[in-house]
């Protein structure tokens, strides 16, 4: 099945540092989300994006499906962004509708 | 417009007894999606309904587990006889489109299961 990679596992920045959070995949994929989980465990939708850039406020992300890879921004990072990052991804073949596909997370730690 | 609802939101049971956990689904969403997240660990699929039907259960363990998404009601995840390594968080998700998994899946807050 599909592999789901992120890097890197674990990141502590200092309030207001920039980050480049990186999700790679081992075969084409339909779907691709980011997810914040908060540390009350809650899962927050970042983005949908199977391909292609979006924006919203301080983060943004870039997937490149040809390439296998997608990456997430953080820009200005504040405490409360600390949480575990998620990709997950969809191949959408035969057997696997629905199936999302997630990685381990990157655990990122925002210190004041 | 309320979001996936779960419920309950902690649930604590003895080893042998059984669990019953609840998803509605975001309105206008008729797919839904079970996921279970150990402890340290990604989320992984479960199960995927849609309205009274089981349109993927391979990530279901063979014994103990089962799902229904009835024609009125929540969706249900039912585990029998519940030992201590089903402690976890459990997620539902839905969807207003799955096939080819072309929308986006959103979930709720999940329900921490702890088994004693």
């Amino acid at each position: 099945g599909i592999q789901v990679e992120q890097s890197p596992p674990d990141l502590i920045l200092q309030e207001g540092a920039n980050s480049t959070l990186r999700c790679n995949f081992s075969d084409s994929v339909n779907n691709l989300q980011w997810f914040h989980q908060n540390p009350w465990g809650q899962l927050i939708n970042l983005f949908y994006i199977p391909s292609g850039t979006k924006q919203n406020g301080r983060l943004s992300a870039t997937t490149v499906a040809t390439e296998r890879y997608s990456l997430l921004y953080i820009s200005s990072s504040q405490t409360t962004d600390s949480g575990v990052y998620f990709c997950a991804v969809e191949t959408g073949s035969r057997g696997s509708q629905g199936n999302l596909i997630f990685g381990k997370g990157t655990k990122l730690s925002v210190k004041p | 417009n309320a979001g996936v609802m779960q419920n309950p939101r902690h649930l604590v049971r003895r080893r042998g007894q059984e669990a019953r956990l609840r998803c509605s689904p975001m309105k206008g969403h008729s797919h839904v999606y079970w996921y279970r997240q150990l402890p340290e660990e990604g989320l992984k699929f479960m199960v995927y309904l849609q309205k009274e039907n089981i349109i993927d259960e391979s990530g279901m363990p063979k014994e103990r587990f089962s799902a229904e998404f009835p024609k009125e009601g929540p969706s249900i995840l039912r585990i029998q006889q519940v030992v201590r390594g089903d402690s976890a968080a459990y997620f539902c998700a839905s969807s207003p489109v799955g096939t080819g998994g072309t929308d986006t899946q959103y979930f709720g807050p999940g329900t921490r299961l702890t088994v004693l």
